[in-house]
């Protein structure tokens, strides 16, 4: 089936520290995957892509890697801020379609 | 510049009642969407337009549940006959004719008591 899921539903990190925020999916269809950023009250908010011909992408403090063997994806975030506090969630896309599946989130709370 | 509005951001109907939920896209963009967020989950694709056409409906949950972009940039999406069960965040985002990046409103909560 269609689904992308995630591992933990909360986590806790120190500021300064890296944060790892973890995804599977089982749709081997998708082709293309997001990681956002939801913050209470908003709608999701693009942080950074990655196609599925690729294992890495960088952004400004940001990773994402790709595992497709075991069908896994992470977000990791260097130096964690106060301001990264927020629901990541991951989704997925056939970009032969439209339809993008999204995982239930992992909270991420930055502890001062 | 602008992003994607959406009206009202909170919305309180009684059960039976009809409700109308409206999104203003970011102007240009051929894509326009609309999830359903439950509390604690993410969100669920309910339908998807490209332009004024329905291409896809099928994340609507019932027939109590209407969607239109009869001229391709405001998206109304209706509910007939609450339910309990309706209650979330509806969300809409659009999308520009070229990539796959999405842009979000901020949502309408729905509360149906």
């Amino acid at each position: 089936g269609e689904s992308v899921g995630l591992h933990l539903p909360t986590l806790s990190v120190q500021e300064g520290d890296n944060s790892i925020i973890n995804c599977a999916y089982s749709n081997s269809a998708s082709d293309y995957f997001i990681w956002y950023k939801q913050e209470s009250g908003k709608g999701p908010q693009f942080i950074i892509d990655i196609r599925s011909n690729m294992d890495k992408r960088q952004g400004q403090r940001v990773t994402v890697l790709l595992n497709k063997t075991v069908k896994h994806l992470s977000l990791q975030i260097a130096a964690t801020q106060p301001g990264d506090s927020a629901v990541y969630f991951c989704a997925g896309l056939n970009t032969g379609g439209f339809k993008t599946i999204f995982g239930a989130g992992t909270r991420l709370f930055v502890k001062a | 510049g602008a992003g994607v509005s959406q009206s009202p951001r909170y919305k309180v109907a009684k059960r039976g009642q009809d409700v109308a939920l409206r999104c203003d896209p970011i102007s240009g963009h051929v894509s326009l969407f609309w999830y359903q967020q439950a509390l604690g989950q993410g969100p669920e694709f309910l339908t998807y337009f490209q332009n004024e056409a329905q291409l896809d409906k099928s994340g609507l949950p019932s027939d109590r549940f209407f969607a239109e972009r009869p001229e391709g940039s405001v998206s109304t999406l209706k509910i007939q006959r609450t339910q309990q069960e309706d209650s979330a965040v509806y969300l809409c985002a659009s999308r520009p004719r070229r990539g796959f990046e999405q842009y979000f409103g901020p949502g309408t909560r729905l509360t149906v008591t």
